[in-house]
């Protein structure tokens, strides 16, 4: 069976220090894989998603960046954190013939 | 673009009181729609799906029908019980991106 891992669980970091979370999917392949964050009291806001290694689509300018170095790979990233990206951070992926996507079990990101 | 709105939260029942939680949403073409749950500090969970207009997706209880008539996909659930407390977002997936799109979230609280 498929499975999502997405760590760290729980994250405080400074103000300007860098940043790296990832996520791996075990028991697929080819996946599409997507970084999504929610913000304290709102919704979910699409960051990147990937469709293959190496292919990065970004859909919101910020100070985040992602890479996918491996096919079950998915990185998120920053070189210097700001306040305003402190939030939950989820991991998803899809299947190119499947509708459904299945999330990892998100990282909580408070900046300070 | 597409877009999904649902309404505000939160919702506060009594247990075995009837649940409705609203959701219409915008899109070109023909997306599939979904309903996730995400309890306390946990990630997102499937909860139910339809995959093409008049489709009832169903689960523990919980249904909704997608109606293209009225672009809605309401959540509804006969009986709540306490252990349904939980955030819920209505969502739809564009064909191209196969990324989704989310609603804001309601959040419900269901007292014994």
């Amino acid at each position: 069976s498929q499975t999502i891992h997405q760590w760290p669980a729980t994250l405080v970091q400074p103000v300007g220090s860098p940043l790296s979370l990832e996520c791996t999917v075990e028991g697929t392949s080819n996946p599409n894989l997507y970084w999504y964050r929610q913000a304290a009291g709102r919704g979910l806001q699409l960051l990147f998603y990937s469709v293959g290694i190496g292919q990065i689509s970004s859909e919101v300018p910020q100070n985040l960046s992602a890479s996918r170095p491996q096919d079950r790979q998915f990185i998120l990233s920053s070189k210097k954190l700001l306040l305003s990206d402190s939030g939950f951070y989820l991991c998803a992926w899809t299947l190119e013939r499947k509708t459904e996507a299945f999330f990892g079990q998100g990282t909580r990101l408070t900046v300070v | 673009g597409n877009s999904v709105t649902q309404m505000e939260g939160p919702v506060t029942l009594s247990e075995e009181a009837f649940l409705t939680i609203n959701c219409t949403y915008t899109a070109t073409g023909y997306p599939s729609l979904f309903w996730y749950v995400q309890y306390p500090g946990e990630g997102l969970q499937l909860l139910l799906k339809a995959t093409k207009a008049d489709d009832k997706g169903s689960n523990k209880g919980f249904e909704a029908t997608y109606r293209k008539e009225t672009t809605s996909f309401h959540l509804e659930k006969g009986s709540v019980q306490v252990s349904d407390s939980a955030v819920y977002f209505c969502a739809l997936m564009d064909t191209g991106r196969r990324a989704l799109t989310f609603g804001s979230g309601t959040r419900l609280q269901v007292q014994p």
